[in-house]
């Protein structure tokens, strides 16, 4: 099984803040890595596929990179809607999520 | 509009069954990959299982022999039959769309979630 791994599992931040999370995979993946958003009470929301591809209606601060085993989610300025849980998965060998990094208001 | 309604949630004792549904709108869920992700409370996500658009099923260990994905293709709808649930199984349980591609995708849409609660 192929096991993913976030960190950190909580960061502070404020408002206009540029924030990275890192993602890391026990085995290759390939690009086969996406990143969501689920806020208190909701459903996970797909930010990112395929590693860097931003999906349709989110934000161009969410970006994406890596490839590989190494992988990171950057919010280029924090807004206050994006205070949230963010999980990456992968999808390359069955579907495995990471435990998930939550970013909350410093 | 596209979107998915799971159903069926509740609280059930230990051993029991109960069968989970999940309405789609807005697309065909043959023509898809349709998967269920569940959620303890919390806790981060966890996959459960997927019926591809050909009819293959494949299962997380945890609820391998126990749960059954399936689907009417009438009433565009997905199911998940849970047989002999333990504690552990007590999670929202989250059905979600993974587009029909040539190539891996992730989970476009997904629905609200229904909570399923295991204990006596």
């Amino acid at each position: 099984d192929i096991q993913m791994t976030q960190s950190p599992s909580t960061l502070s931040a404020s408002v206009g803040d540029r924030v990275t999370i890192t993602c890391r995979a026990s085995q290759s993946i390939s690009s086969w890595l996406a990143w969501y958003q689920q806020k208190p009470g909701k459903a996970p929301k797909l930010l990112i596929y395929k590693a860097s591809s931003l999906e349709s209606g989110v934000p161009s601060r969410f970006s994406g990179s890596g490839s590989g085993t190494e992988f990171t989610l950057t919010i280029s300025s924090l807004q206050p809607d994006d205070f949230a849980t963010y999980y990456c998965q992968q999808y390359n060998n069955y579907w495995t999520f990471g435990q998930g990094t939550k970013v909350e208001i410093k | 509009e596209v979107q998915l309604v799971e159903t069926g949630g509740g609280l059930i004792q230990p051993g029991g069954s109960l069968r989970l549904s999940c309405a789609a709108s807005g697309f065909t869920v043959s023509s898809n990959y349709m998967s269920w992700v569940r959620q303890a409370p919390g806790k981060g996500l966890e996959w459960v299982s997927i019926i591809y658009s050909g009819g293959t099923t494949y299962y997380a260990d945890s609820v391998k022999g126990r749960f059954t994905i399936s689907r009417d293709n009438s009433k565009n709808t997905l199911y998940l039959q849970m047989n002999s649930l333990r504690a552990e199984d007590t999670a929202i349980y989250y059905c979600a769309r993974r587009p029909p591609s040539p190539t891996p995708y992730a989970f476009d849409i997904w629905g609200q979630g229904t909570m399923v609660t295991v204990s006596s």
